[in-house]
């Protein structure tokens, strides 16, 4: 099956401070990327979609000014936290669409970002 | 916009019991998915239903989406450790973004 990367797997950080995640579509290209986040013990929620070249399309209540995407390949996109703060603290999961139109979805490992 | 409704929030079973957890939409949906996601992991795709009324099966799991096509049901026979984790039912927009149904947390007591 088609491989997700996601770095980092997990990171702790201090308020106040920018995070960086990155997710790779090692074996595929996406032209579309959709980046979720996951609070503890809730569901996944769409954070914003992004497609390769172009702005993300942000989902309503989530600052696009604070989550910054950047999609500038096909097979690498970036979601930068910034002023993290302690609410902030969530798992952040990729999900790559591939370039050839199949329907299944791919997801990455996840990201577990921790705001003290 | 589209909600889906997931029940129960949280069940315990005894090892070897059945489980069965209930998807519910306000709307008729076109596609439903099932996922699984393990503690600490990342969704893991189960299934796709399409057409109304559909049944499928995958070894002791059994996925049912409703005539209307708004409700889904998955179903686990004599469940064994390896089932636990949080099972999501989802369904794709037009851009094939998911919105994840809430989820129930299926803890399996040895």
């Amino acid at each position: 099956g088609a491989v997700v990367s996601q770095h980092p797997s997990w990171v702790i950080c201090k308020s106040g401070t920018s995070v960086k995640i990155e997710c790779r579509s090692l074996d595929f290209q996406a032209t579309t990327m959709f980046w979720y986040r996951q609070f503890p013990k809730q569901s996944l929620m769409l954070m914003a979609t992004s497609n390769e070249g172009s702005k993300a399309t942000y989902e309503q209540g989530v600052e696009k000014d604070k989550f910054l995407i950047n999609h500038a390949s096909l097979t690498l996109s970036t979601l930068t936290v910034t002023s993290a703060h302690p609410e902030d603290s969530s798992f952040y999961i990729c999900s790559p669409r591939p370039r050839d139109g199949t329907d299944t979805q791919y997801f990455g490992p996840g990201t577990r970002l921790t705001v003290l | 916009g589209q909600q889906v409704m997931q029940i129960p929030q949280y069940q315990h079973v005894q090892e070897g019991e059945d489980f069965t957890t209930y998807c519910n939409s306000s709307t008729t949906l076109s596609n439903i998915q099932w996922y699984k996601q393990r503690p600490g992991g990342h969704p893991v795709f189960l299934i796709q239903l399409v057409k109304s009324g559909e049944v499928k099966k995958q070894k002791r799991l059994t996925f049912q989406f409703g005539e209307a096509k708004k409700n889904s049901s998955l179903h686990i026979t004599a469940t064994q450790t390896t089932d636990v984790g949080t099972y999501f039912c989802t369904f794709s927009g037009s851009a094939r973004q998911l919105t994840f149904g809430s989820g129930t947390q299926l803890t399996v007591l040895p």
